[in-house]
């Protein structure tokens, strides 16, 4: 059964600074990785996919690595701001399902 | 245009009710999903239909009952609702059942049973 864990829990810190956000799970037959971002009382909106065959994928100041072999996938925010403020989810597919974690509540503090 | 919707938005209802949520999608995927966030955050999915037929059930109550009546619509219906049963909802569909692809998530039905 895949087991998907998120560190930290929570994280706040001052506007500017970079975000790292860890993600690990137990099975590494995975079809791909999602990270996605959830505003409080909304829905999930997909912010990174990667392929299992993919190390990386970047869209603006978002990077998400990862090592398949060690179960691990970190997303990077660069030049955090206020607006990033949400709770992020990344997410695994194998056997024809998505496994999440429990999340990153993440505030940026102007 | 939305690409995942579902109705309605909030459900609040009594034991014992039974209820519908529908799910509708207009990207043209063959497959959807419903998934459930209890009051922990955790989400975890509960059925996966591809073009209309069952190929996910998640260990779920029989009180709860997927219907398909095209590839573009997924409703879930309750029977006898429970108190645990307090969570929201989502539907979500995706290009093939591999989930090779990327999910995208309908906004999530907020169930409340007094």
């Amino acid at each position: 059964k895949q087991e998907v864990t998120q560190i930290p829990a929570a994280l706040s810190v001052p506007e500017g600074e970079n975000l790292v956000l860890n993600c690990s799970f137990t099975d590494s037959a995975i079809y791909n990785l999602q990270w996605f971002r959830q505003d409080p009382g909304k829905g999930l909106t997909s912010l990174l996919l990667i392929q299992s065959s993919q190390r990386e994928q970047t869209s603006g100041r978002l990077n998400a690595s990862l090592d398949k072999s060690s179960g691990r996938s970190t997303l990077y925010i660069a030049a955090s701001q206020p607006g990033d403020s949400a709770t992020y989810l990344c997410a695994v597919s194998n056997d024809y399902k998505l496994s999440f974690g429990a999340g990153t509540t993440v505030t940026v503090r102007a | 245009d939305t690409a995942v919707s579902q109705t309605p938005k909030y459900l609040v209802t009594q034991m014992g009710n039974d209820k519908s949520i529908k799910c509708e999608q207009n990207l043209g995927h063959d497959t959807m999903y419903w998934y459930k966030q209890d009051s922990k955050k955790f989400l975890k999915i509960m059925f996966s239909y591809n073009n209309k037929e069952l190929i996910i059930n998640e260990t779920v109550p029989n009180r709860f009952s997927p219907k398909s009546p095209d590839k573009a619509h997924l409703n879930l219906h309750i029977n006898s609702l429970e108190l645990g049963d307090s969570a929201v909802y989502f539907c979500a569909s995706s290009p093939q059942p591999g989930v090779a692809g990327e999910q995208f998530f309908g906004p999530g039905t907020r169930l409340t049973v007094l």
